[in-house]
């Protein structure tokens, strides 16, 4: 079983929908990242969170650390949000100290939005 | 600023050979990682690299080796590739300093190794 799982796999949603998707981890975290990742390689940063909550536009980025679980939602969707979404934990070291460069990555979320 | 940039961008090698990638990271940052994302295995961690100096690696044989400069710029080589080597193989760097947080990791494009 992988220490991060992603689901669902694939998603197909027709613009202007809510979408969520679920990532669960099953070690102690410092932080868990959500990035994006557009064809041709690209991988861009959208949240990196601890606790709570966080909102960027219309993405918004949850976590619940005893579940062990964050969610990615994605309001009005639109087909630039078209792309591979990958949560990304970071294991927990103890402090600030530790490496933080070795993320555990979950198998992403292929989201294709139809006009 | 400028980003995060990889070169090259492409690469097409034969098995047996060795390569050697480079990465620049975003002026003033010291941290730089390196990742291999493969369509079976997704992506994985290979090393973290801090002022010239190996944080952390991931589980990779050691035919895989990094290596940080000076002035923050990183390169990976691989040698005696194998055909299971063929991935994007991508930096990330950030403006991490040790003990005072959890830093953002900014990514550059990427490295697209072909092994033949």
């Amino acid at each position: 079983k992988n220490e991060v799982e992603q689901s669902p796999q694939n998603l197909t949603a027709q613009e202007g929908e809510f979408i969520t998707i679920n990532c669960s981890y099953s070690v102690g975290i410092s932080a868990l990242h959500w990035l994006q990742q557009h064809p041709g390689g690209g991988i861009v940063s959208l949240f990196m969170l601890s606790s709570g909550k966080k909102k960027h536009g219309r993405l918004i980025a949850t976590i619940n650390i005893q579940e062990k679980h964050s969610s990615l939602h994605i309001t009005a969707s639109h087909p630039r949000d078209s792309a591979v979404y990958i949560c990304a934990a970071l294991p927990y070291q103890g402090n600030y100290g530790g490496s933080q460069g070795n993320l555990i990555f979950g198998k992403g979320t292929k989201l294709s939005v139809k006009p | 600023k400028a980003g995060v940039t990889q070169t090259p961008r492409y690469l097409i090698k034969t098995r047996g050979q060795q390569v050697t990638l480079s990465c620049s990271p975003i002026s003033g940052h010291r941290s730089v990682s390196w990742y291999q994302q493969t369509p079976g295995q997704g992506l994985q961690f290979l090393f973290e690299y801090f002022s010239e100096t190996q944080r952390n690696k991931g589980n990779f044989p050691g035919r895989f080796s990094g290596r940080q400069f000076s002035n923050s710029r990183s390169e990976m080589n691989v040698s005696t590739l194998e055909l299971g080597d063929s991935a994007l193989y991508l930096c990330a760097s950030s403006n991490l300093r040790p003990g005072q947080g959890i830093y953002e990791q900014y990514f550059g494009p990427g490295t697209r190794l072909t092994v033949t």
